[in-house]
């Protein structure tokens, strides 16, 4: 199947601080690439969807000023965790569906849990 | 709007025993429907799939299928193995929603030798 990546698979970071996180799709082209975070033994919750070439747009109650997507090629997008605080520390999770799928197959990249201290 | 519910966990089991996770769901539209797996320490993986109604999907031992009359979507695998401990999301997407996944509040599983 494909194969979505994201690095780093783990971050801690000074409150305050910026965090970069990459999500890769390593053999399909992504035009659409989507941002979770998944809180301790808690669901997946959606919060953004990243569009090549174009601004993402953010699920209601996401601050976009706070997450900063960019998704800069068919297989690269980037979250930016702009001036992290202990709040934010979390699991976040991306994923690509693949073009051409009638069910809307996802794939999921492994995650990045950021602990922000 | 769209949402998922399914039954809470743990969900403790022995080896070899009969698994079922409930799974319902209302959306708008002609839902697709997914069983993802986490296993712990790894991200998600699609276990199975349904893209419409009465189609069963199956994968890995475990099976689903699609009832649109009940709006449910039950995983079930008659033999459970220690290896198949993780958490088990049931999700949805619909045709106005091209890729966007609304998942269930997922239902950890733990099998114990």
């Amino acid at each position: 199947g494909a194969v979505v990546s994201q690095h780093p698979s783990r971050v801690i970071c000074k409150s305050g601080t910026s965090v970069k996180i990459e999500c890769r799709s390593l053999d399909f082209q992504a035009t659409t690439m989507f941002w979770y975070r998944q809180f301790p033994k808690k669901s997946l919750m959606l919060m953004a969807t990243s569009n090549e070439g174009s601004k993402a747009t953010y699920e209601q109650g996401v601050e976009k000023d706070k997450f900063l997507i960019n998704h800069a090629s068919l297989t690269l997008s980037t979250l930016t965790v702009t001036s992290a605080h202990p709040e934010d520390s979390s699991f976040y999770i991306c994923s690509a569906p693949t073009s051409g799928r009638i069910y809307n197959e996802q794939f999921f990249g492994p995650g990045t849990r950021l602990t922000v201290l | 709007g769209n949402s998922v519910t399914q039954m809470e966990g743990p969900v403790t089991l022995s080896e070899e025993a009969f698994l079922t996770i409930n799974c319902t769901y209302t959306a708008t539209g002609y839902p697709s429907l997914f069983w993802y797996v986490q296993y712990p320490g790894e991200g998600l993986q699609l276990l199975l799939k349904a893209t419409k109604a009465d189609d069963k999907g199956s994968n890995k031992g475990f099976e689903a299928t699609y009832r649109k009359e009940t709006t449910s979507f039950h995983l079930e695998k008659g033999s459970v193995q220690v290896s198949d401990s993780a958490v088990y999301f049931c999700a949805l997407s619909t045709t106005d929603s091209w890729g966007k996944l609304q998942f269930g509040a997922g239902t950890q599983v733990v099998v114990t030798p």
